[in-house]
């Protein structure tokens, strides 16, 4: 069956270290990707987004994402996390035929450490 | 001035009444988008609409209904809510000229049945 997934709920990082965060696809051909962050009280905003080409995108606020076909996954990093990057992120796709609807993973939930 | 609103942002409501929640944007797009977002389920897309004569059910449409008012307004309703409806709602758009790829999400209400 096709879908997202991202295998952590929660994670904990101190201030100034490196993130990573994990999401896995489940499609016949490669959909569209998408990070989205929710901070609290907030909606969605779209951090960044793989469609074709270079397979490492650069997104707002310092992330970046790296797509690799092998594994179908779509993980976010950051190189040193600052405390306003708290909260909720999610990864979604939109498969490149059929239904024009996004998918949403479950979500991470990024608390850090001062 | 956001381009997604939502109204009301919170509302307790009880068991059998009937609710509506209001979305407008002001981004010019033609697809609208109802989400509900639940504790570890992710978003989970409820109804949709391509332009105004088009609507769509979700993956669970059960117990709401939409009116497609104009391009720009998309209303969601709950014709007699009930305590698993409790739950943060979203809507958001998106722009078939660009590829309606990306959404773009409201701020959310908030909706507590009781």
């Amino acid at each position: 069956a096709q879908s997202v997934t991202q295998p952590d709920i929660h994670i904990t990082v101190s201030e100034g270290a490196s993130l990573e965060l994990r999401c896995n696809y489940s499609y016949g051909a490669t959909p569209y990707l998408f990070w989205y962050v929710q901070s609290p009280g907030q909606g969605l905003q779209l951090l960044l987004k793989y469609f074709s080409g270079d397979t490492l995108v650069q997104g707002i606020k310092g992330f970046e994402a790296e797509f690799k076909r092998s594994q179908s996954s779509f993980n976010l990093r950051k190189p040193s996390v600052h405390w306003s990057d708290a909260a909720e992120y999610f990864c979604a796709v939109r498969p490149v035929q059929g239904a024009q609807k996004l998918v949403f993973g479950q979500g991470t939930r990024l608390t850090i450490n001062p | 001035d956001a381009d997604v609103t939502q109204t009301p942002r919170n509302r307790i409501t009880k068991t059998g009444k009937r609710i509506m929640l209001e979305c407008s944007q002001t981004k010019g797009h033609d697809r609208m988008y109802w989400y509900r977002q639940d504790p570890g389920l992710g978003l989970r897309l409820i109804y949709y609409s391509f332009d105004v004569k088009d609507i769509n059910k979700g993956e669970i449409s059960d117990g709401y209904s939409v009116s497609r008012q104009a391009q720009a307004k998309f209303s969601l309703s709950l014709e007699s809510a009930i305590p698993n409806q409790t739950a943060l709602y979203f809507c958001a758009t998106s722009d078939t000229g660009t590829g309606a790829y990306e959404q773009y999400f409201g701020p959310g209400t908030r909706l507590t049945v009781t």
